[in-house]
């Protein structure tokens, strides 16, 4: 089964508007990261967390970890048509293999 | 950030022959590189885990002889599907990581869209 799992599946919103998108994973990290993928396109590596932090900000990026809740969430501020993508988070559990989640389709609206 | 190429972008071949996607950090050495293959509105999943100058790590129900992984420099990976069929047609995408540990981040190329007719 996935590490990460993701909610929602997808997410429509205006532009303008705040878009937060939950993961949550089964066993102990020592980080998360959280990447974006635009349609066909190749990841981009947004923000990387620790276990050992409880919130990242990066621009209008929002990062919060709850390691006692093996969750994260991941808020876009004031959001853009361009910030119209797919969103992953991924995890370590073992080795150094990067899971990732089933990822949440965020949708932008003009 | 780090930068990842691949090439091609884009390939179409028949069925029965074998497709190479290159995969190369251009601006740091990798001493691990990974394949990840992707199905449509699906997530990633990885293939192969793949160490300069040793022998790639398959993951489980993937074929090793299928998909021939080489990683015979710091900064290039290969992969080559063999003897190609319709259902291996996906998005490939690459990821390189300076080090070895966890800390480090992966960068990811931009990805190979195989369509096998």
């Amino acid at each position: 089964s996935q590490q990460g799992e993701e909610d929602p599946q997808a997410l429509s919103i205006q532009e303008g508007e705040n878009a937060t998108m939950n993961c949550s994973y089964k066993t102990s990290i020592n980080n998360l990261q959280w990447y974006r993928q635009n349609s066909g396109r190749g990841l981009v590596h947004l923000i990387l967390i620790r276990s050992n932090e409880r919130e990242k900000h990066s621009g209008r990026l929002r990062v919060t970890l709850d390691t006692s809740k093996k969750s994260s969430s991941l808020l876009i501020t004031a959001s853009r048509a361009a910030d119209t993508a797919s969103y992953f988070c991924a995890t370590e559990p073992s080795g150094s293999r990067l899971t990732f989640g089933e990822g949440t389709q965020l949708t932008v609206n003009p | 950030g780090a930068v990842v190429s691949q090439h091609p972008s884009r390939v179409i071949c028949k069925s029965g022959t074998s497709v190479k996607i290159e995969c190369r950090s251009l601006d740091f050495q990798a001493t691990t590189m990974f394949w990840y293959r992707q199905f449509p509105k699906q997530s990633l999943m990885l293939m192969a885990t793949s160490n300069e100058g040793s022998k790639a790590t398959y993951e489980q129900g993937v074929e090793k002889d299928k998909f021939l992984i080489n990683h015979a420099s710091l900064t290039l990976s290969t992969l080559t599907v063999t003897s190609a069929h319709p259902e291996d047609s996906s998005f490939y995408i690459c990821s390189a990581r300076q080090g070895a540990t966890r800390a480090d981040t992966q960068y990811f190329g931009p990805g190979t869209r195989l369509t096998v007719l």
